[in-house]
């Protein structure tokens, strides 16, 4: 079985300030592993992924992510933040080779103040 | 491509009626997943498919709920009788085999 862990339920931010958003994974097989983003009344939209290869992985939007396999985490980070980045995130794990389902966090809401 | 689509957008009904979900996956992709949002528990996989055939059924709260998925291009959720405890959004997804799942945009379910 697998599991997602987000700490934080909720992280308020002042714009233009960096932030991190925090997901740790428990899982006895290899893993994939995404960020989704949920905006107000809206369907979850893919943020970034980690499939394999490079254990740090980016946004168009300039949110990054790093796996750390060590640590089983999943961190999501953004330098600088804006407004428009309010929004509800979560994290996600796939085992990897089957089309099967995704065990999704609780969601962390990030509140970014003006 | 128009994305994964989901009718209707938003559904009021009263305990007991029947409630039919309804989900058109991205063209091309042979799995489709039922998610379920609430406050209380967050997003919960409901039942997937992979090539029309119900895969795991586990998420699937009781017997009230039934999915179908008859074809690569359509697949129901339906409750009945519907009570006010299932009132959540149900979102449909689909992917490629492993890869990443597109979410539709959602039913928002009120059961009075």
């Amino acid at each position: 079985a697998q599991s997602v862990t987000q700490l934080d339920s909720q992280v308020p931010v002042f714009e233009e300030a960096p932030v991190e958003l925090r997901c740790n994974y428990s899982s006895s097989v290899s893993v994939y592993l995404f960020w989704y983003v949920q905006y107000p009344n809206q369907g979850l939209q893919l943020l970034l992924k980690y499939l394999s290869g490079s254990t740090l992985v980016e946004s168009i939007n300039g949110f990054e992510a790093e796996f750390n396999k060590s640590q089983t985490s999943f961190h999501l980070r953004k330098p600088s933040v804006h407004i428009s980045d309010t929004a509800e995130y979560f994290c996600a794990v796939h085992s990897g080779g089957g089309a099967d389902g995704l065990t999704f966090g609780k969601g962390t809401h990030l509140i970014i103040q003006p | 491509d128009a994305g994964v689509i989901q009718s209707p957008r938003h559904e009021v009904t009263e305990m007991g009626q029947e409630v039919t979900l309804r989900c058109k996956p991205i063209s091309g992709h042979n799995s489709l997943f039922w998610y379920r949002q609430t406050m209380m528990r967050g997003l919960e996989l409901l039942i997937y498919f992979n090539n029309n055939v119900p895969i795991d059924d586990s998420g699937m709260p009781e017997d009230r709920f039934s999915a179908k998925m008859p074809n690569a291009s359509f697949s129901t959720l339906k409750i009945q009788p519907s009570e006010p405890r299932d009132s959540a959004v149900y979102f449909c997804a689909s992917s490629r085999g492993a890869n990443e799942q597109y979410f539709g945009p959602g039913t928002r379910l009120t059961v009075t």
